[in-house]
């Protein structure tokens, strides 16, 4: 079975500097994708970026990248010029390649953003 | 376009009741996912719609659980005997297709209290 462990429950980072969420996974397959989310205090999960297991090149979504290490089967979320609208939950995600299937959630890691 | 709704927002009920929530998808999204969410954990996975049929009912914990999707769009999650345990928030997620690759629209979920 597939497991995602996020081993950090809170982060904090100062308005303007940037900020690391860690991120490790384990699976037998090799087309998969992994994904992060943000979930604010509305409880909507929103997708913050995506990465096929495919693609060597890190995804990059504006201030948010990643550092995907398919070896060490490690996907940390990187944002940069962090934000206070950036606060909130941040979850980790792993998705079997193939036909559609489920999102298996890591524990999440709560991030706060100070000025 | 509008997004997924879920209904109601919250609910409260005593043990041993029963309730329905409802998810209405994104119009056009063939696959429908249930997910639970306990305080303090990421979601985990109940069921997976492709149409009317559940591709994937692995994540339901009991027979106390049970979800429809009669005409391929709107979904209802019951839960018989409510119990304690129960209580978390119930998500809702619908995707465009069944391709892996395709991304998760989440709704606000329904925050179920059991007393």
């Amino acid at each position: 079975a597939q497991t995602v462990t996020q081993s950090q429950p809170e982060m904090s980072v100062q308005e303007a500097e940037t900020v690391t969420l860690s991120c490790t996974y384990d699976t037998s397959e090799s087309d998969y994708y992994l994904f992060w989310y943000k979930q604010p205090p509305s409880r909507q999960m929103i997708l913050v970026i995506r990465q096929e297991a495919y693609k060597q090149q890190n995804a990059t979504e504006n201030r948010f990248s990643v550092n995907f290490q398919k070896a060490a089967k490690s996907f940390s979320l990187k944002i940069s010029d962090s934000q206070l609208g950036d606060a909130a939950m941040y979850f980790c995600a792993y998705k079997r390649g193939g036909t559609a299937s489920k999102l298996t959630f890591g524990t999440g890691t709560r991030l706060q953003v100070t000025l | 376009g509008a997004g997924v709704s879920q209904t109601p927002s919250n609910k409260v009920t005593e043990k041993g009741k029963y309730v329905e929530l409802r998810c209405d998808p994104i119009s056009g999204h063939t696959a429908l996912y249930w997910y639970r969410q306990s305080l303090g954990q990421g979601p985990e996975f109940l069921i997976y719609f492709q149409g009317t049929g559940a591709a994937d009912d692995s994540g339901l914990p009991n027979d106390r659980f049970f979800a429809v999707r009669p005409e391929g769009s709107v979904s209802t999650l019951k839960i018989q005997r409510t119990e304690r345990g129960d209580s978390a928030v119930y998500l809702c997620a619908s995707s465009l297709g069944g391709m892996s690759n395709s991304p998760l629209h989440f709704g606000n979920g329904t925050r179920l209290t059991v007393t």
